[in-house]
Parts: structure tokens; C-alpha cells; sequence
């Protein structure tokens, strides 16, 4: 357990519709990243957020918006969607290693299936 | 141009012998950060290895080791003693960029198969 938390874990919705996807970092963690896996694919960086602020943003569709709030829990919203937005969202937070070194430890995904 | 390749879309090993996964790596930054996933299955993403680049020393976590060779820009994972549960995809990340906005880039993956 890597003590990032998301829900749902498996969303089922049809074209045209509008989601939410939601995570929690690990305790302390002040960074949350989003990334999109569709399938057989790499891992796609969408947005990162710190404390609240956005930081990067990546492939992120225009359609797709995301916030961090002050408990610093994420939300990803996915709205207009269509079959090619049917994927696994990963959420991740940063964490500082021993050498003090920044990684990331990802929840356990959202599975969005459009139809 | 591909910021991390991963040549091998699948491995197989037999179980119990060692395995290396290879990864290349292209940055102009002098600090960065290398990592290997894996993802089971079931589909969750479990950090294994961190290599960073001023370190020295090859990292190693148990039966996982990172082959890190700066000049070749190359950070292969090497997996000794295979098991079945090691089956699964493999991804090589790299981090770079400024501390606050750190980008994090993955390659398309390794899927290893372990033989019994």
C-alpha cells in the first residue's frame, strides 16, 4: 500500500458525460501528479499540482481540468468525454527519499471505461 | 526524440535466472533521477529502484539493481533470481527539471514474462 489513495476504482459512463476523479497523497506529501495509461501504453503526465497550485501541465486536454484543495486532496474532471477517454488514471504523490531525492508513489488507479 | 526508450516491448526468463531490462535515458539536464516501476496485473504502479545521477554507486534494492552508466546514458534493471510474481510490465522513469516543477517521464515499457 502506498498509502496514496483514489476512488472510484472503476468508473463506468458514456460519451458526452463529465466525471470526477479523486485522490489523496500520502500524509505529508505536498505534490500530486495525474497521469492517463491507456491500454498496452506508457504512462502520460497530465497535470502536477503543489500545495494547492498548479505547477506543470502536460498532454492535458482542454476538456480535462484539475484542482488541489487546501487538505490537499486532488480532483481530476473529465467532462464532454469520448471512447478515447476510456483509460486508467494514475494519481501519484512526490515523495522525498532518504538521500533526499524526490520520487513518487501512485495510487492504485481509476479505471474510466466510456461508452 | 524519445526522452526514455525501452527496446524491448517483451522478455521472457525462466525462473529463477537473472534478467535485464534495458533502458536509455536523454536529458541535457546534469541532475536528474532515474526509476524503475512495475505493474502487475492488477494494475497498480509500485516503485522498485532509484538511481540518481550523482551517485556513484549502482543502487540496489534486494534482488533489483539498476546497471547505471552515465556516458552511455543508459539505466538498465537487472532482476537476479527471477520469481513467477515477478511477471509483469516494467517501466523506466526519469525525472528532470528544476526542484518545485520536476517532470516525470516514462517510457512505453517492458512486459516480462517468468517461466516456471
Amino acid at each position: 500500500d502506498s498509502g496514496v489513495t483514489q476512488t472510484p476504482k472503476h468508473l463506468i459512463t458514456a460519451t458526452g458525460q463529465r466525471v470526477t476523479l479523486r485522490c489523496s497523497p500520502r500524509s505529508g506529501d505536498l505534490s500530486v501528479y495525474w497521469y492517463q495509461q491507456s491500454l498496452d501504453q506508457g504512462l502520460q503526465f497530465l497535470i502536477q499540482y503543489y500545495n494547492g497550485e498548479e505547477r506543470a501541465k502536460g498532454n492535458i486536454l482542454e476538456r480535462f481540468s484539475a484542482q488541489q484543495f487546501p487538505d490537499l486532496h486532488s480532483e481530476l474532471n473529465l467532462s464532454s468525454l469520448e471512447l478515447g477517454d476510456s483509460a486508467l488514471y494514475f494519481c501519484a504523490s512526490s515523495a522525498r527519499l532518504a538521500g533526499g531525492q524526490d520520487t513518487q508513489y501512485f495510487g492504485p488507479g481509476t479505471r474510466l471505461t466510456v461508452l | 526524440a524519445q526522452k526514455i526508450t525501452q527496446t524491448q516491448p517483451g522478455m521472457f526468463v525462466q525462473e529463477k535466472e537473472a534478467v535485464t531490462l534495458d533502458c536509455t535515458y536523454d536529458t541535457s539536464d546534469q541532475s536528474y533521477g532515474l526509476f524503475w516501476y512495475k505493474q502487475p496485473s492488477s494494475g497498480e504502479m509500485i516503485f522498485l529502484i532509484y538511481q540518481g545521477s550523482y551517485d556513484e554507486q549502482n543502487a540496489t534494492e534486494g534482488r533489483y539493481s539498476l546497471n547505471f552508466q552515465k556516458a552511455r546514458k543508459s539505466a538498465n534493471l537487472v532482476i537476479s533470481a527471477s520469481q513467477l510474481g515477478d511477471s509483469a510490465m516494467y517501466f523506466c522513469a526519469m525525472r528532470e527539471g528544476p526542484s518545485g516543477t520536476y517532470k516525470y517521464i516514462f517510457g512505453t515499457g517492458t512486459r516480462l514474462k517468468v517461466l516456471a
